[in-house]
């Protein structure tokens, strides 16, 4: 079964948008880690954010915002005023760090949501 | 800097014809993996390393092997490449097991 579930695959909006990337997981562990990477066009995996199972507060780090509740298994991602620049694909992915943890101690990672962003 | 890096970046080579994908890091870091990056697969887990001399397989082991002789480096070999094979790799370290993984630029290989 697949841990973390990125419904959509792809997502186009025009500059200036807000826009929400979905991510929901799934995992019997107390103790996990989501985690956020952006892999622009030229390949390479940035990451974004890290948190873990006890924090559920809101981040915000400029543009970039992401809603963790624990209630409904989410961690998702807004881009406020998208950028061209902002066009990639972009990875939630989840650690499992517990007992039950099967894993095998990789990052589990969605398969990802395209978001092309147009002037 | 703090970095991974990875070499080759780019590989085309025939059916078995043994390579090795180097991967090293430079942040003292305990952990290390790789992963293949296919399209509608997402990423998959390979190899995995814990610490020196100790590895173990992910999700997708068959074909190929690890070592893990020194904290920093950790390369990824195909003793018998397969078309199959054909895929975007990347390597990964983190301090530990949980902690934010950090990624090579990835290794783009083609097996013909």
């Amino acid at each position: 079964a697949q841990k973390v579930t990125q419904a959509q695959t792809e997502i186009s909006v025009v500059e200036k948008e807000d826009v929400t990337l979905d991510c929901v997981y799934e995992t019997r562990d107390t103790t996990y880690y989501l985690f956020w990477y952006k892999q622009p066009p030229s390949g390479e995996l940035v990451f974004l954010i890290r948190r873990n199972s006890f924090d559920e507060q809101n981040e915000i780090s400029g543009r970039y915002s992401w809603n963790f509740q624990k209630s409904t298994s989410s961690f998702n991602f807004t881009i406020t005023a998208s950028q061209v620049v902002d066009s990639a694909v972009y990875f939630c992915a989840l650690s499992e760090a517990g007992a039950n943890s099967n894993s095998g101690y990789a990052l589990n990672f969605g398969k990802g949501t395209s978001l092309l962003v147009t002037p | 800097e703090a970095q991974v890096t990875q070499n080759p970046r780019y590989l085309i080579t025939v059916t078995g014809k043994k390579l090795t994908v180097t991967c090293s890091q430079n942040m003292n870091h305990e952990y290390m993996s790789w992963y293949r990056q296919d399209p509608g697969l997402g990423l998959r887990q390979i190899y995995y390393s814990m610490n020196v001399e100790v590895t173990d397989k992910g999700d997708v082991p068959e074909g190929y092997k690890v070592s893990r002789k020194e904290k920093r480096n950790f390369p990824l070999i195909l003793e018998s490449p397969s078309p199959n094979q054909t895929s975007l790799y990347f390597c990964a370290s983190s301090l530990f097991v949980t902690d934010t993984q950090y990624f090579g630029p990835g290794t783009r290989l083609t097996v013909l």
